[in-house]
C-alpha cells in the first residue's frame, strides 16, 4: 500500500522565481493538505483540497495556489519567491469520510530560496 | 495566546523512564485531536488519536481534559528510538478542515 509521496524531494530557486511541488495521496483518500514547515516550527496549514476545489485556505498570501486532479493527485504553486518561503512543504492526505480526520504526511520537498 | 502550546524541552531522560508531555489548546469548540511524532528532517508520522476516554497504544498512553483544554501523553519504558519531537495537534470545529500543530516537544534518550 503506497503512502503519500512528494516531488522534489529538494528545490534550490532564485528570489522571484515560480515553483511546482507534487503529491500523490495515500490510496484510498480523496483529501489533499499542503503545510508549511519553517524551521525549528509546527507544520502550518496553507490549504486544502477535495473534489478539485479548494476547500479551506490557511493565512497565507495569494502567491501560493493549488491544484487537485481528478486522480486526487495535487499540486502547490508559489510565484515570486521571497527568502521566506524557504521551508519543508508537506502534503498532508485524508478520507473525507474520516471520523476525526486523521491525516497522514508525505516526505515533504525542502524548499530554499535564495 | 497560540492556538496550541507545548512546553519546547529539550526533554534528557534515560533508556526505562517514564516520560509526559503536556499540551494546552485555546479554542474550546475542537473536535479532534491527536499527537504526531516527526523525527529530524522528516515528516510527522501520526502516533496517536486522542480520544475523550483516554487511550493507550502499547508503551503510549493519551489523555484529553476537555474541561480545562488539555492534552497529555505519556510514554512508559523510553526506548532510545523514541527519540524525536513529539507534536500536539488540534483540529478545530471552526475551522474544519485544518490542523493545528503546537510547535513539538523534543525528546531525547540516552542509554
Amino acid at each position: 500500500d503506497a503512502g503519500v509521496t512528494q516531488s522534489p524531494t529538494h528545490l534550490i530557486k532564485t528570489r522571484g522565481q515560480q515553483v511546482t511541488l507534487r503529491c500523490s495521496p495515500k490510496s484510498g483518500h480523496d483529501t489533499v493538505s499542503w503545510y508549511q514547515q519553517a524551521l525549528g516550527q509546527g507544520p502550518q496549514f496553507i490549504f486544502q483540497y477535495y473534489e478539485e476545489e479548494e476547500r479551506q485556505r490557511g493565512n497565507f498570501p495569494d502567491r501560493f495556489s493549488g491544484h487537485q486532479f481528478p486522480n486526487y493527485s495535487s499540486e502547490l504553486n508559489v510565484n515570486a519567491l521571497l527568502l521566506g518561503d524557504s521551508a519543508l512543504y508537506l502534503c498532508a492526505s485524508s478520507f473525507v469520510g474520516s471520523r476525526f480526520n486523521e491525516q497522514f504526511f508525505g516526505p515533504g520537498t525542502r524548499l530554499t530560496v535564495l | 495566546r497560540k492556538e496550541v502550546e507545548q512546553d519546547p524541552g529539550p526533554f534528557n531522560v534515560p533508556e526505562g523512564a517514564t516520560v509526559a508531555f503536556n499540551c494546552t489548546y485555546s479554542n474550546s469548540a475542537s473536535q479532534s485531536f491527536f499527537w504526531y511524532r516527526q523525527d529530524c528532517r522528516k515528516e510527522p508520522k501520526l502516533l496517536m488519536s486522542v480520544y475523550s476516554s483516554g487511550n493507550e497504544d502499547g508503551r503510549f498512553t493519551a489523555q484529553l481534559n476537555r474541561a480545562s483544554q488539555y492534552i497529555s501523553l505519556l510514554i512508559r519504558d523510553s526506548k532510545l528510538s523514541d527519540s524525536a519531537t513529539y507534536l500536539c495537534v488540534v483540529n478545530p470545529a471552526v475551522s474544519g478542515y485544518a490542523l493545528n500543530f503546537g510547535k513539538g516537544t523534543s525528546l531525547l534518550v540516552t542509554p
